[in-house]
């Protein structure tokens, strides 16, 4: 059972462009969160999805930043027109029950 | 009033010690509490649920203090390998999970 896949590992991008980040959730788990960090910081909470729901987008800007959890495939974090603020590490985690977390790797993402 | 805290830390202890953490949160509905360890650049990896009743697993211990809004993780005899950051992790109030920034800590020889 493989565990929770992030890709890319790191994205870079310049100024304006778009960020995508994949996540694929643990086989059989249906609960997908995100979350930022950024360096010495704390995670910070963004949206938490279920299949095809957003279920608490609380913690993500209401600009620029999207996320998606389609019923087949990985679910999507998306930033659009990104700017330096945006550099950070962004982790995914999937969870069977809303309970336990699994988290992939990370995408660390470096704005030019 | 954060909806989880911790005490930053460093806690710089030598090898064998026993350290404690504690975290307190603001959600008096939670049900759900972890401790996470977080290695420098990785990702968090949950090392122990903390139970009503308390839980052991090995050198370490975690306790719920629900009246005080509250829960430890005790580690005893410390050993290198435990320097990391420890996150508590408890529910929120939209449902979702809620870290705390961490508590860093470093075990010397």
């Amino acid at each position: 059972n493989a565990g929770v896949m992030q890709n890319p590992r790191h994205l870079v991008r310049r100024r304006g462009q778009e960020a995508r980040l994949r996540c694929s959730p643990m086989k059989g788990h249906s609960h997908v969160y995100w979350y930022r960090q950024l360096p010495e910081e704390g995670l910070k909470f963004m949206v938490y999805l279920q299949k095809e729901n957003i279920i608490d987008e609380s913690g993500m800007p209401k600009e620029r930043f999207s996320a998606e959890f389609p019923k087949e495939g990985p679910s999507i974090l998306r930033i659009q027109q990104v700017v330096r603020g945006d550099s950070a590490a962004y982790f995914c985690a999937s969870s069977p029950t809303n309970e336990k977390l699994f988290f992939g790797s990370g995408t660390q993402l470096s704005v030019l | 009033r954060k909806e989880v805290e911790q005490d930053p830390g460093p806690f710089n202890v030598p090898e064998g010690a026993t350290v404690a953490f504690n975290c307190t949160y603001s959600n008096s509905a939670s049900q759900s509490f972890f401790w996470y360890r977080q290695d420098c650049r990785k990702e968090p990896k949950l090392l122990m649920s903390v139970y009503s009743s308390g839980n052991e697993d090995g050198r370490f211990t975690a306790q719920l203090n629900r009246a005080s809004q509250y829960i430890s993780l005790l580690i005893r005899d410390s050993k290198l390998s435990d320097s990391a950051t420890y996150l508590c992790v408890g529910g929120g109030s939209q449902g979702n999970l809620i870290f705390g920034k961490g508590t860093k800590l470093s075990v010397k020889p």
